[in-house]
């Protein structure tokens, strides 16, 4: 079971870069690595994806290590509309794995 | 597309009783699955379905059952209401090519808020 390490909140100002970077030490060779953002009352919604190395995408990048244990979803320029719970999931349920969220970090944006 | 849809939104039960929820997932997704958020102990899987058959399973009891019909659509069934059971409810669904495949990304609807007394 991949479990997920991340911090429990961070606090930023609106303009700055964010990065949270989430642990998963024990990752199997065929995960994929997902984050997704959650609003109050709301289902998490789908951020980015990736395998290895960087991804990017028109609202965040995703940079995942050689050696896969760690990635950090990388949030440019933030707003207080980013203010929210973002969660990394590892691995998607592969054979009979459970779908593992870790505990999330709650983003707060102040102006 | 329209998005996952949940219903009822919001549910009010007395301990003992029990209650189905239901989720119609994106069109052309056949996985659908189904998480309990609580305050306390976050986002915890329950179990997911693919193409009727339930692919796995969290680590929840006996009490809290799932299912899926042919057009995708799911419901999931707790009886026996506890106090501990009051939590938001929230289905997923993703498109999968195959059964053996697992790295579409969930969508989520906006839950069932369930509140037992």
């Amino acid at each position: 079971l991949a479990k997920t390490t991340q911090p429990i909140s961070m606090d930023s100002y609106e303009g700055q870069e964010v990065n949270i970077t989430c642990s998963h030490n024990n990752i199997a060779t065929n995960d994929y690595i997902t984050w997704y953002q959650q609003f109050p009352s709301q289902g998490p919604r789908f951020i980015i994806q990736g395998y290895k190395t960087k991804v990017t995408n028109e609202v965040a990048s995703l940079f995942i290590p050689a050696d896969r244990k760690s990635s950090t979803l990388s949030l440019p320029r933030v707003s207080l509309s980013d203010t929210a719970v973002y969660y990394c999931l590892v691995g998607a349920g592969t054979g009979r794995r459970a779908l593992t969220f870790g505990s999330g970090t709650r983003l707060q944006v102040q102006p | 597309k329209a998005g996952v849809t949940q219903t009822p939104r919001y549910l009010i039960k007395t301990r003992g009783q029990q209650v189905t929820l239901s989720c119609s997932p994106i069109s052309g997704h056949r996985s659908v699955s189904w998480y309990q958020q609580t305050p306390g102990q976050g986002l915890q899987f329950l179990f997911e379905y693919f193409s009727e058959t339930q692919r796995n399973k969290g680590n929840f009891p006996g009490r809290f059952s799932g299912r899926q019909f042919s057009n995708s659509r799911s419901e999931m069934n707790v009886s026996t209401l506890e106090l501990g059971d009051s939590a938001l409810y929230l289905c997923a669904s993703r498109q999968l090519p195959s059964s053996s495949s697992y790295n579409s990304p969930l969508h989520f609807g906006n839950g069932t808020r369930l509140t037992v007394t």
